[in-house]
């Protein structure tokens, strides 16, 4: 892609409760969308990932949906738990002309007991 | 852990040095890519190679360069090192350029 912006910077929300995430993509060619957890000292963990055929994805307590006209994709954890905590990445990718990612700026989640 | 092994894990140099970072793919990965991260820029493409061929360029320096073994191991290369080039380096791999994309731990370069 061209450009992502992901919003908020920073997100910190009780444990139990939901964290929503959200990213604006401007290349329209863009078909592939993952979310990535980078933890401190590591690297980005792919935790999930969609596709521009699909408006929605979940695998239990995270979710994505995609909204194609407005170019728009969010991360929707549910039930958060302490280990949720981390920095969190959208991307966006057209796999016809490149392979890179475009990554946002990213969000800090902090979940607190 | 993703399978994706990046060594060194901490690299502490000079200015004006080289250095080489070395990425060993997934099991089965033929695509290597080289991104920067960094606290102004954040996460940056750099260089793509699938089985052994340049595949796609980023904002890639000059004094920068990869490569793609017949193991499918890749090496980059970073030259004339300045103070501006400390950032973490991740390699990622996938199965094809359209697949999803694993990422090492990074190789952490600072540069005195």
């Amino acid at each position: 892609g061209e450009n992502v912006e992901q919003h908020p910077s920073t997100l910190s929300v009780q444990e139990g409760d939901s964290a929503v995430i959200k990213c604006t993509y401007s290349d329209s060619a863009s078909n592939y969308f993952p979310w990535y957890k980078q933890e401190l000292g590591k690297g980005p963990q792919l935790i999930i990932d969609i596709r521009s055929n699909v408006g929605e994805k979940k695998d239990q307590r995270i979710a994505v949906t995609l909204n194609k006209t407005a170019k728009h994709f969010s991360l929707h954890i549910t039930e958060t738990q302490p280990e949720d905590s981390a920095v969190y990445f959208c991307a966006d990718l057209n796999t016809g002309t490149a392979s890179k990612l475009t990554f946002g700026t990213g969000t800090r989640l902090q979940v607190t007991l | 852990d993703s399978g994706v092994t990046q060594t060194p894990k901490h690299l502490i140099t000079a200015t004006g040095q080289r250095v080489t970072l070395r990425c060993s793919p997934r099991s089965g990965d033929l695509s290597v890519y080289w991104y920067q991260q960094s606290l102004d820029q954040g996460l940056q493409f750099l260089i793509q190679y699938y089985n052994g061929e340049e595949r796609a360029k980023g904002n890639i320096l000059e004094r920068f360069s990869a490569q793609q073994f017949p193991d499918l191991h890749s090496e980059l290369n970073l030259s004339s090192l300045e103070l501006g080039d400390s950032a973490l380096y991740f390699c990622a791999s996938s199965v094809g350029p359209d697949q999803p994309q694993h990422f090492g731990d990074g190789t952490r370069l600072s540069i005195l």
